[in-house]
């Protein structure tokens, strides 16, 4: 059974970057997408990006100027960065699972979520 | 920009019946947009309830069911019970890679 728990600072001063990282455990973080979700408080869901094992990439265009996901295959890790944060990112982010590498897809695993505040 | 819609509220009596649904602002829903639903409750992360339209995620109970309506794809509980009061979040694929979610259905089971 896969797991996934998100972590990083849980306050983020405005303008500067957030950093999340989502370790995998259970399974191999090979051959499978990974994504990050956020949920501003009170709000809906919102698909930020994922990445594939090996580094391909592809970004909520809402977003994609300021984000970037990378992974590291040997840590069994992937990472957010948003950069120029405002109080608008405030949310809980959330990592997950693609169930599959083609076809009909789904987020199949989810870790518990973090709360990242952007303050002063 | 694509708009996924669904219903911001609903409510249903115990042992009834409810459909929430997951519509697009300028196109219909179908399976190429492998329709899947997520069920939340407060303070906790999303469970996956219905993917490919139809399908139940292990786990799930019966009364949970997917379907495309018309136009949206939907999702129905039969039999609402005390504990299904949650919220409910679809989400779409829009092809290029790209996923956009619904804002979500509160249900409250009264």
């Amino acid at each position: 059974q896969v797991q996934l728990q998100e972590s990083g600072p849980g306050l983020v001063k405005p303008s500067e970057t957030l950093s999340l990282t989502c370790t995998v455990s259970g399974d191999s973080i090979s051959n499978y997408y990974w994504a990050w979700i956020r949920q501003p408080p009170g709000k809906g869901l919102e698909w930020i990006g994922w990445i594939y094992y090996r580094g391909n990439t592809n970004y909520n265009p809402s977003l994609k100027s300021r984000v970037t996901i990378s992974v590291d295959t040997p840590k069994s890790q992937f990472s957010l960065k948003l950069s120029s944060v405002t109080a608008a990112d405030t949310a809980v982010y959330y990592c997950a699972r693609f169930a599959a590498v083609a076809g009909p897809n789904w987020f199949d695993s989810w870790g518990q979520g973090t709360l990242v505040t952007v303050s002063s | 920009q694509t708009v996924v819609t669904q219903e911001p509220s609903f409510s249903v009596s115990p042992g009834g019946t409810v459909t929430l649904t997951c519509g697009l602002s300028s196109d219909s829903v179908s399976a190429s947009h492998y329709p899947s639903w997520y069920q939340q409750t407060p303070g906790q992360a999303p469970r996956t309830l219905i993917y490919s339209t139809n399908i139940r995620s292990s786990g799930v109970p019966d009364r949970f069911s997917g379907s495309i309506l018309g136009n949206k794809a939907a999702l129905t509980i039969t039999g609402a019970q005390a504990d299904d009061e949650s919220d409910y979040h679809c989400v779409l694929y829009m092809g290029s890679g790209i996923w956009v979610f619904g804002g979500g259905t509160k249900l409250t089971v009264l």
